[in-house]
């Protein structure tokens, strides 16, 4: 089965820039989503397709997707970012990454 | 506005059944599909499967071909997703949410469903 690899943690100041990798083998040939998520609430999706945004998104969040290893992108990290990511392929069936925790120092 | 409204939490014992539902509303429930995903107690996310709103072809994951059923009431527009045989390891956040389908992502979720497996 399709395994996407993701770090398990990322630490960042405001203000910086925050990156997160999911890798998986080929996952430039697919569409990649991002999830955010909140202790206590529901993923919300952030990113779709590579690098569209859903409405309501601000435009700090943006992702890249080639090779074996797509990034998504935290520009301008604020206090509020802090949350677990997950990104998400189809591949014959859906795939979650491993996620990884979003610290803002 | 467009929003999944998913059931109450449940308390269960090993082997009984669990049936969770998921109403829509705000969009054609029949334009989209309803997928499930589980989270454990601090684990990542897990996909259940798919089933399409308009009808009601399923997609299982692996995993849960044999113990896990969707449905849904066009209806109602509602869907449901019931586990049978629960375990232990069964306890977690069910979620529901919106897509078109593969390979798309799920732009709507649910506020989740805490199924609680305890004897």
């Amino acid at each position: 089965s399709y395994v996407l690899t993701q770090p398990p943690s990322v630490s960042v100041a405001p203000g910086q820039t925050a990156r997160i990798t999911c890798g998986g083998n080929n996952i430039g040939n697919k569409s990649v989503h991002w999830y955010q998520q909140k202790p206590g609430q529901a993923p919300v999706l952030v990113v779709y397709d590579d690098n569209d945004r859903p409405s309501g998104i601000p435009e700090r969040f943006s992702g890249s997707n080639s090779g074996n290893t797509a990034t998504l992108t935290i520009s301008r990290v604020e206090d509020g970012d802090e949350a677990d990511y997950y990104c998400q392929v189809w591949d014959s069936s859906t795939v979650f990454g491993t996620g990884t925790k979003v610290t803002v120092l | 506005q467009v929003q999944l409204v998913q059931s109450g939490a449940e308390v269960k014992k090993p082997g009984a059944s669990v049936k969770v539902s998921c109403k829509a509303s705000g969009y054609t429930f029949t334009n989209y599909g309803i997928t499930w995903v589980r989270q454990a107690p601090g684990e990542g996310l897990e996909w259940m499967g798919w089933i399409s709103g308009y009808n009601s072809n399923t997609n299982y994951a692996q995993k849960f071909q044999v113990r896990v059923t969707m449905t849904t009431d066009t209806s109602a527009t509602t869907a449901y997703m019931e586990v049978r045989s629960l375990r232990f390891d069964d306890t977690a956040v069910y979620y529901c949410a919106r897509g078109i389908g593969a390979p798309d992502g799920f732009d709507i979720w649910g506020q989740g469903t805490k199924v609680s497996v305890s004897s």
